[in-house]
């Protein structure tokens, strides 16, 4: 258990609506990810985070946009929601040393109608 | 260009009826080779990492092993409660902050 939690974890909205999904670690890791997961395409990197303030873009990110105010939370907003964005959520930490192996949260799914 | 591939997609067996799943990468350069395990409605949960050709890692009923292009991940007798997707994942072009992931494959072991 890499102590990650998401919330919500089910979340079913409406086309056009903000959503922000929440992850929350306790081990004081710097490094966090979103992935998209969807069938036929594996998971996906949506953003990561390298620190406090520190994000950068991963594959599909366009839609999404992150913020980490606190080592511990890492948020991912979708600031108008598309159907296309109905997917599992995954938040990771990257925590192995040396080789940096990452550990994933519980996920969220979400629902755009 | 898919950088890692998984096969086969799907994968049935009988309870102790050996088996392997494969990992073929593209990426240059690795620096590292993830296998996960991912149950339904839950997160990936890791396995193991292999660093370089050659390396061997076991847990309980499987074994992974590594090559200069592919992984292969080995299931001895298994049992139901292998039913799973297992998944693979290589540090990117990018950097090793940024994992690319094979599609998977379903592993179903029948009673």
């Amino acid at each position: 258990d890499a102590g990650i939690t998401q919330s919500p974890r089910h979340k079913v909205t409406e086309t056009g609506t903000p959503v922000t999904l929440r992850c929350h670690q306790t081990e004081n890791h710097r490094y966090m990810y979103w992935y998209r997961q969807d069938p036929g395409h594996g998971l996906r990197l949506i953003h990561y985070s390298y620190g406090v303030k520190d994000t950068d873009k991963g594959e599909v990110s366009d839609g999404y946009s992150v913020s980490r105010s606190k080592t511990e939370d890492f948020l991912l907003t979708l600031e108008s929601a598309t159907s296309s964005q109905t997917s599992v959520y995954f938040c990771a930490i990257r925590a192995g040393l040396p080789y940096n192996e990452q550990f994933f949260g519980p996920g969220t799914r979400l629902t755009v109608l | 260009e898919d950088q890692v591939t998984q096969s086969p997609e799907a994968l049935r067996l009988q309870e102790g009826e050996s088996s392997s799943l494969n990992c073929s990468y593209t990426v240059s350069g690795l620096r590292g080779l993830f296998w996960y395990r991912q149950d339904p409605g839950k997160g990936p949960e890791f396995l193991f990492t292999l660093y370089s050709a050659g390396e061997e890692k076991e847990k309980e009923r499987l074994k992974a092993t590594l090559t200069k292009k592919e992984s292969f991940l080995h299931i001895t007798a298994p049992k139901p409660e292998d039913s799973a997707t297992y998944l693979c994942a290589v540090p990117g072009e990018g950097g090793s902050e940024k994992l690319v992931f094979g599609k998977g494959t379903k592993l179903t072991v029948n009673p």
